[in-house]
This record gives C-alpha cells, sequence and structure tokens, in this order.
C-alpha cells in the first residue's frame, strides 16, 4: 500500500488530454513540493517534473504538474503513443525523520 | 554530461552479504545527494534512502531501516547499498540517482539499474 495514491491506469488517444491524479496527506504533499517521473518500458525512470509545475530541461511542455492542498495531478496534453509509459508521483514526507514516499504508479496506454 | 554507473547484475543465495555501486562523474559529486529505488519486478518504485557523499549523512525509508547500508567513498566517487543477509524478497532492480542540494530534491539522473536476484 503505496502512502501516496494514484489511479492504477489511465488512458487516451492521440491528441487527446489525460490527467493523473495523486492523493496524499499534510505531512507529504501538503508541506512538501510534488515530482512527477515517467518510466518508459525496460528503462530507468526519467524526472518529469519537479516542484510541483517545473519541467527539466528537455521536457516537453505537453507535460505539466500542478498541486493543491494534499493532491496534485499530471496533465499530459497532445497525447502521442511515445507517452505510454508508468508514471510516478512522489514527495518528501516530514514524517519519521524525513523520508522520500512514491504512488503505486499510474499506467498510461495510448489506444 | 552527468552519469551514473552502477555495477553488473548479481546472483546470490539466501544468507550471503552483497554491496552494489554506482560511480558519478560529469559533476562535482560531493555536492548533490546520491538515492537509492526499488524496483520488484512488475511493481512500482519504492524509495529507500539518501545519502550526502559530503559528509555522509543519510536518511533511511522505514522500510529499509536496519535492512540495508548505505554509504559512500568520495575518493572516488562511489556511492554503496549493502546487504549482510539477503533474502528472497530481495530480488529486484535497484536504481541509484543523484538527486539535489537537499536530501528533499527530486532524483534528477539516474543509473541504469542493478539487477540483484536471491535464489537457492
Amino acid at each position: 500500500q503505496s502512502v501516496l495514491t494514484q489511479p492504477p491506469s489511465a488512458s487516451g488517444t492521440p491528441g487527446q488530454r489525460v490527467t493523473i491524479s495523486c492523493s496524499g496527506s499534510s505531512s507529504n504533499i501538503g508541506s512538501n513540493y510534488v515530482y512527477w517521473y515517467q518510466q518508459l518500458p525496460g528503462t530507468a525512470p526519467k524526472l518529469l517534473i519537479y516542484r510541483n509545475n517545473q519541467r527539466p530541461s528537455g521536457v516537453p511542455d505537453r507535460f505539466s504538474g500542478s498541486k493543491s492542498g494534499t493532491s496534485a495531478s499530471l496533465a499530459i496534453s497532445g497525447l502521442r503513443s511515445e507517452d505510454e509509459a508508468n508514471y510516478y508521483c512522489a514527495a518528501w514526507d516530514d514524517s519519521l525523520s524525513g523520508h522520500v514516499v512514491f504512488g503505486g504508479g499510474t499506467k498510461l496506454t495510448v489506444l | 554530461e552527468v552519469q551514473l554507473v552502477q555495477s553488473g547484475a548479481e546472483v546470490k543465495k539466501p544468507g550471503e552479504s552483497l554491496k552494489i555501486s554506482c560511480k558519478g562523474s560529469g559533476y562535482s559529486f560531493t555536492n548533490y545527494w546520491i538515492g537509492w529505488v526499488r524496483q520488484m519486478s512488475g511493481k512500482g518504485l519504492e524509495w529507500m534512502g539518501i545519502i550526502n557523499p559530503d559528509d555522509s549523512d543519510t536518511r533511511y525509508s522505514p522500510s529499509f531501516q536496519g535492512q540495508v547500508t548505505i554509504s559512500v567513498d568520495k575518493s572516488i566517487s562511489t556511492a554503496y547499498l549493502q546487504w549482510g543477509s539477503l533474502k528472497a524478497s530481495d530480488t529486484a532492480m535497484y536504481y541509484c540517482a543523484r538527486g539535489g542540494e537537499y536530501s528533499s530534491s527530486p532524483l534528477f539522473y539516474w543509473g541504469q539499474g542493478t539487477l540483484v536476484t536471491v535464489s537457492s
């Protein structure tokens, strides 16, 4: 059972906009930044969003992040077949001397 | 170019010890925290812990505290993850990743992963 809650799956057709939610608590999302990672099949994860809504260099602006209270979401617009991957949210958790917690991951399928 | 190169796949028996490595290059090794993440087959990411290479300050996930040891040798820009007595349930892919200036920073750069298989 992951500390952050994500839907196990999401889907969309090419060109559509999809959103993936991530729910936490006051000790993690409610008081710290949210990060999003993309993991393509058979590869290492890649940082997609940091500080709630910032994109590292090279990440297309089709990807955007937002946070409100103890929840966050990742939006992908103009969906492309190469976006099919697992997406994970993460945040620092202030409990028990501090540590990072991940969501369980969302498998995005491009139909 | 920032690179994290991990040691190769390992096959071990239950009860054996193991130390895997992660060598950083292309940046100032002591300026950025390095974290370890576990991924069991077909499962999600689990944050294990993170270490400051400059002073070896280490934070562990409660789930992994006492189960593994994270260390670093800054003279050779290498971080380590070790087990004293492996269990079959330790079978997984292990990733190291470079964080930022703080323990709470995100993991910007990732190693290629080290597959650890524990089987009798």
